[in-house]
C-alpha cells in the first residue's frame, strides 16, 4: 500500500525554527514534493527532493532520506506569514508519475 | 507569464442539480490535473490528462463526475448530480510533464446545500 504521514498540527514562536516530518510507505519512489497552501488559497511549491541530503532554499530546507521513508522541512527565522499548511507529497512510478498527497501540517506562528 | 485560470471562483447549488467547472493551464504544460480538497484535507486527485489523453482517474466517481481537456488545453469537470459531500474545493493545476512542479490555480469553492 501507500501512506504517508505528517503531523496535523503544530506551534511555533515567531523567530524560531520549526521542523516538520513526513514519513511515506510507497513502492516506486521517485521523489517528494513540498507545498505551502495558506488558508483559502491555492497550493504553491517549496521543495522537491530527488536524492538523499539537505537542500536549502532562503529561510527554508528540505530533507530527504529514501532508505528510511522520512523527509522534513525545515523553516528558520519564522514570520507570522508562515502561518499555513505545509503538504508533503511523494511520486512514484516510471512512465505514468502518480503524486501521492499527505494531510498537511498546519504550522500555527505565535508572536 | 499567466498562471493556471480557473472559474467561477464560488458556486452554489442545490443537490441533485449539475455544475460545470472551467480551467486553463499554464501554456505549453501537457500535463493537467483535477483535485477535490475538502477542508482540512490534503488535496485528493480526480483525474489527471497528459496532453488529451487521461493518464488516472481511478479516484474519480464515475457515476456522477466527467471530465474532458477535448484540444489538449483547457479542460472542464462536471458534477451531475451533486450530492451534499461534493462541497470542497476544486483544485486545477498544469504541470510541464508529469514528474514537475505542479502549479494550481485559485480553485473553485463549491458550496452543495
Amino acid at each position: 500500500g501507500q501512506n504517508i504521514d505528517q503531523p496535523t498540527e503544530m506551534t511555533a514562536t515567531e523567530g524560531a525554527i520549526v521542523q516538520i516530518n513526513c514519513t511515506y510507505q510507497t513502492s516506486g519512489f521517485n521523489g517528494l514534493f513540498w507545498y505551502q497552501q495558506h488558508a483559502g488559497e491555492a497550493p504553491t511549491f517549496l521543495s522537491y527532493n530527488v536524492l538523499d541530503g539537505l537542500e536549502e532554499k532562503g529561510r527554508f530546507s528540505s530533507f530527504l532520506s529514501r532508505s528510511k521513508g522520512y523527509s522534513y522541512l525545515l523553516l528558520k527565522e519564522l514570520q507570522m506569514k508562515d502561518s499555513a499548511s505545509y503538504l508533503c507529497a511523494v511520486t512514484k512510478g516510471h512512465s505514468n508519475y502518480q503524486l501521492i498527497w499527505g494531510a498537511g501540517t498546519k504550522l500555527i506562528i505565535k508572536p | 507569464e499567466a498562471g493556471v485560470a480557473q472559474s467561477p471562483r464560488y458556486k452554489i447549488i442545490e443537490k441533485r442539480q449539475s455544475v460545470a467547472f472551467w480551467c486553463n493551464p499554464i501554456s505549453g504544460h501537457a500535463t493537467l490535473y483535477w483535485y477535490q480538497q475538502i477542508l482540512g484535507q490534503g488535496p485528493k486527485l480526480l483525474i489527471q490528462f497528459q496532453n488529451n489523453g487521461v493518464v488516472d482517474d481511478s479516484q474519480l466517481p464515475k457515476d456522477r463526475f466527467s471530465a474532458e481537456r477535448l484540444k489538449g488545453v483547457d479542460s472542464t469537470l462536471k458534477i451531475q448530480p451533486a450530492k451534499l459531500e461534493d462541497s470542497a474545493v476544486y483544485l486545477c493545476a498544469s504541470s510541464f510533464n508529469q514528474a514537475g512542479e505542479q502549479f494550481f490555480g485559485p480553485g473553485t469553492r463549491l458550496t452543495v446545500l
